[in-house]
C-alpha cells in the first residue's frame, strides 16, 4: 500500500501565481486534512473532510480552498501566492472508526518569492 | 487562538533521563488525545494515544498522564535515548458526531545526548 502520497515534494511559486498541492490515499479512509508547518507553531489545520463532497474550515484556511470529489483525492489550491505561504504543507487521512490513528504524507516544501 | 497549548518549544535530556513534555487544550468536546512523533524530513506518525476516561496510558517507555479536571495532558519518555531525538507534536480530535476536527499543538523538539 501505498498510503499517503503528496505531490509535489518541492515547489518555487512566485508572489501571484496559482498551484494545486495533491494528495491521494488508497486506504479508503473517510477523513482527510491539509496542515501547514511552520518552525516553533507546529501543525496548523488548513481544511479538512468528513468524506467526498464535505469539506470544512480549519484554523488557517484564508488564502487556500479544497474539493472533495472522490474519496482518495484531496487537493489544495493556492489561487495568488504570498510569502506567507511560505511552509510545508502534509497531508492526512484518518479512517471512520473512533480513535483511528492518522497517517501523513511526505509533505510538500513550498517556497514563494 | 491556540486550541491545544504545548510546552516547552525545546527540550535537551541526557540519555537515561526522563522527558516531559505537557500540553493543555480548551474545548471540553475533545475526546481523544494522541502524540505524534516526527523526524527530519518525515511526516509525523502516532506514537501513544488517550482517551479522556483514562488517566493514565503506557506503552514501553512511552507514557501519557492525564488530568481531565486540568484539561492538560502529558508525554513521559522514561530512559531517554539518542534514538528519541525527534519533534513531538500533542494533538487532540473532536471525534464525536462525525466532526473528526484533529488540532496539534506547537511542537517540542526533543534532544537526547549520548
Amino acid at each position: 500500500n501505498a498510503g499517503v502520497t503528496q505531490t509535489p515534494k518541492f515547489r518555487i511559486l512566485k508572489i501571484g501565481q496559482s498551484m494545486t498541492l495533491q494528495c491521494a490515499q488508497d486506504m479508503n479512509h473517510n477523513y482527510m486534512y491539509w496542515y501547514r508547518q511552520d518552525p516553533g507553531m507546529g501543525l496548523k489545520l488548513i481544511y479538512y473532510s468528513v468524506g467526498a463532497g464535505i469539506t470544512d474550515k480549519g484554523e488557517v484556511p484564508n488564502g487556500y480552498n479544497v474539493s472533495r470529489s472522490t474519496t482518495e483525492d484531496f487537493p489544495l489550491r493556492l489561487e495568488l501566492a504570498a510569502p506567507s505561504q511560505t511552509s510545508v504543507y502534509f497531508c492526512a487521512s484518518r479512517g471512520g472508526r473512533e480513535g483511528a490513528e492518522a497517517f501523513f504524507g511526505q509533505g510538500t516544501r513550498l517556497t514563494v518569492v | 487562538q491556540q486550541q491545544v497549548k504545548q510546552s516547552p518549544q525545546s527540550l535537551i535530556v541526557q540519555k537515561g533521563g526522563i522527558s516531559i513534555i505537557n500540553c493543555a487544550y480548551e474545548n471540553t468536546a475533545f475526546d481523544y488525545f494522541p502524540w505524534y512523533q516526527q523526524f527530519p524530513g518525515k511526516g509525523p506518525a502516532l506514537l501513544i494515544a488517550i482517551r479522556p476516561d483514562v488517566s493514565e496510558k503506557k506503552e514501553g517507555r512511552f507514557t501519557i498522564s492525564f488530568n481531565k479536571s486540568a484539561k492538560q495532558f502529558s508525554l513521559h519518555i522514561m530512559d531517554s535515548q539518542p534514538g528519541d531525538s525527534a519533534t513531538y507534536f500533542c494533538a487532540a480530535l473532536h471525534g464525536s458526531g462525525n466532526t473528526g476536527k484533529l488540532i496539534f499543538g506547537q511542537g517540542t523538539t526533543l534532544q537526547v545526548k549520548p
